[in-house]
């Protein structure tokens, strides 16, 4: 199966600041990536889609990059409603994992 | 508007069984597959099973595959997941998923299921 690796695990963090979050998969993946936050109490959002593509309605301040194995979440200007905790999710040959996740904090 | 309410979650003896049920509305349901995805108190997020939006092809994760069952009614737009030999270790919130080309796209709140004696 594939493992994927999040980092960091806790990222503190200010408004305004450019974040990024990185995933690795333990083995190429193409562009079978797709990010997600989730607040607390709340289910998940999906925030992008085949490794770059933002879901219709998520703000431009969020962006994705990377292909194969390593894949980049940036966050540009950081808002208060940006605090969560972010997943990355890969899929391959019927089957989806999820990194550990990421937390963003003040 | 895409709304996924899970039902069937409560508390159950280890080795018990439990039957979880989504009722989906605001899509064509028959159109696309379906994910459960749980949560462990405190914890990220783990999938479990897929089901193609025909029901011919289903997947498990290796932490549930024999003991979880995913299937789905389209007549009654709802999704079911049969949980049987329950340990502790099952002991999450379980959200149902739709998908959307290979990702997921929208959740419901999830049910929570307590595995404890």
């Amino acid at each position: 199966d594939i493992q994927m690796t999040q980092s960091p695990s806790t990222l503190s963090a200010s408004v305004g600041d450019r974040v990024t979050i990185t995933c690795r998969a333990s083995q190429s993946i193409s562009s079978w990536l797709a990010w997600y936050q989730q607040k607390p109490g709340k289910a998940p959002k999906l925030l992008i889609y085949k490794a770059s593509n933002l879901e219709s309605g998520v703000p431009s301040r969020f962006s994705g990059s990377g292909s194969g194995t390593e894949f980049i979440l940036t966050i540009n200007s950081l808002q208060p409603d940006d605090f969560a905790t972010y997943y990355c999710q890969q899929y391959s040959s019927s089957s989806w994992t999820f990194g550990q996740g990421t937390k963003v904090e003040i | 508007q895409v709304q996924l309410v899970e039902s069937g979650g409560g508390v159950v003896q280890p080795g018990g069984s439990l039957r979880l049920s989504c009722a989906a509305s605001g899509f064509t349901f028959s159109s696309y597959g379906m994910h459960w995805v749980r949560q462990a108190p405190g914890k990220g997020l783990e999938w479990l099973a897929f089901i193609r939006y025909d029901g011919h092809d289903k997947y498990y994760a290796d932490s549930v595959k024999g003991r979880f069952t995913i299937s789905r009614d389209d007549s009654k737009n709802t999704l079911y997941l049969q949980m049987n030999s329950l340990r502790a270790e099952d002991t999450a919130i379980y959200h149902c998923v739709k998908e959307k080309a290979v990702v997921m796209d929208y959740w419901g709140q999830g049910t929570l299921v307590t595995v404890s004696p």
